[in-house]
């Protein structure tokens, strides 16, 4: 049972456009959400991450949405840069910080000049 | 900021070997740690969490007597692969947790790629 799904296995964006990137949940109890930018061969990378109790977190060009009604969350990038290109993870944690994380299949995002 | 340093980077092994996997954390106690998993274009899927001083949870499907998880220490945990075969081949990430609700509560390892022949 897949309680955190990515369901675009890939993306493709130009430079300078926004990069959506989306993660469903079915675990109503999750109360914190992070996003992993990951390199092949590498450990994740922590990009952002939001609390339950907000709707949106901002920091430089990643801003984090979570709608808990619709159990959905969401990774903008903007301005998309070559460098962004990398799988990138949504992952949940119940009492983040202290408990495990699940993990959602990933996203392969490309930025092309 | 809190660094989790991971040996080998990449393993090869032969089929009915064991092979163990090193986490340490290098400036900061982690009372837990956690052990993930990931085959070729998928998820990061946990095999078990550590606490320091007692006994691995593992996580539904993972043989506890063939991953063989210690964490004797706040700084080092150690995963051991026994008896590897073929389909044990993948890329295994550790990961501490500092206990704080930030993105920065969690620190993951650089991975080991193993490969069993």
């Amino acid at each position: 049972d897949q309680q955190v799904k990515q369901n675009s296995p890939s993306l493709s964006v130009q430079e300078g456009r926004i990069s959506i990137l989306n993660c469903d949940y079915t675990n109503s109890m999750f109360d914190y959400f992070l996003w992993y930018k990951k390199y092949p061969a590498e450990g994740p990378t922590f990009l952002i991450s939001i609390s339950s109790i907000k709707d949106k977190n901002e920091d430089g060009r990643f801003t984090v949405f979570l709608n808990k009604s619709a159990k959905h969350l969401s990774l903008h990038i903007v301005p998309s840069q070559p460098g962004d290109s990398a799988v990138y993870f949504c992952a949940a944690s119940l009492s983040g910080g202290y408990n495990k994380l699940i993990f959602g299949a990933g996203t392969r995002l490309a930025v092309h000049p | 900021g809190a660094v989790v340093s991971q040996h080998p980077s990449r393993v090869i092994c032969k089929s009915g070997t064991s092979v163990k996997i090193e986490c340490r954390s290098l400036d900061f106690q982690a009372t837990t740690m956690f052990w993930y998993r990931q085959f070729p274009k998928q998820s990061l899927m946990l095999m078990a969490t550590s606490n320091e001083g007692s006994k691995a949870t593992y996580e539904q499907g993972v043989e506890k007597d063939k991953f063989l998880i210690n964490h004797a220490s706040l700084t080092l945990s150690t995963l051991t692969v026994t008896s590897a075969h073929p389909e044990d081949s993948s890329f295994y990430i550790c990961s501490a947790s500092i206990g704080k609700q930030t993105g920065a509560g969690y620190t993951f390892g650089s991975g080991t790629r193993l490969t069993v022949v």
